[in-house]
């Protein structure tokens, strides 16, 4: 099983829609969690951390579940430079290093 | 923000030639710096943590002879791609933390797409 599983997708969807994508992760012992986008050919950008309480930024939010051990990304109000893949990402309490899902692809169409 | 420049952004090699791709934290230092790989339509799959002063640690699987990581200073890892295949054209891309930054902090360079021929 991997670390960290997401529906590769992809997702298509029409300008405006809101889009939701989910996120598992096997690890207990994870305590970072984070979305990462990242565009084609490009490196990963950090697009938002993911705090127990859920958190907001603009069209963006997240939300982590620890007893289900699931993470999500909400996107409200979708527009086209949003069409990218969406990484979820996790890091494990007393390692440094993240561990990458495996992306979800989302293309919104005009 | 923490600005990672990682060069050069693509190369092309013939097969059994080496390749040195440097990674450097920009307004920051970093005693650690991660290296991943990915392969299209694939994640990030982390290769080795290099270390500053120290031997860098791999991940299982990847070979430290062929994939030669060197941390000499707080602000540049490089990673050495020895003796090239086809099989190891691939986006290569590293990662340093800010450790000073309060949002955790991890920037990536742009990466080098690595073509052998």
């Amino acid at each position: 099983r991997k670390e960290v599983e997401q529906d590769p997708g992809p997702f298509n969807v029409p300008e405006g829609a809101t889009v939701a994508f989910n996120c598992t992760y096997s690890n207990s012992a994870s305590q970072s969690f984070f979305w990462y986008r990242q565009d084609c050919r490009k490196e990963p950008k950090l697009l938002m951390s993911v705090y127990s309480s859920g958190n907001e930024d603009g069209r963006f939010t997240a939300q982590l579940n620890r007893a289900s051990q699931y993470i999500s990304l909400l996107i409200r109000d979708s527009k086209l430079s949003d069409s990218a893949t969406y990484l979820c990402v996790v890091n494990v309490r007393g390692a440094q290093k993240l561990v990458f899902g495996q992306g979800t692809r989302l293309t919104i169409n005009p | 923000g923490a600005v990672v420049s990682q060069h050069p952004s693509w190369v092309i090699c013939k097969s059994g030639t080496s390749v040195k791709i440097e990674c450097r934290s920009l307004d920051f230092q970093a005693t650690t710096m991660f290296w991943y790989r990915q392969f299209p339509k694939q994640s990030l799959m982390l290769m080795a943590t290099s270390n500053e002063g120290s031997k860098a640690t791999y991940e299982q699987g990847v070979e430290k002879d062929k994939f030669l990581i060197n941390h000499a200073s707080l602000t540049l890892s490089t990673l050495t791609v020895t003796s090239a295949h086809p099989e190891d054209s691939s986006f290569y891309i590293c990662s340093a933390r800010d450790e000073t930054e309060t949002n955790y902090g991890y920037t990536f360079g742009s990466g080098t797409r690595l073509t052998v021929v």
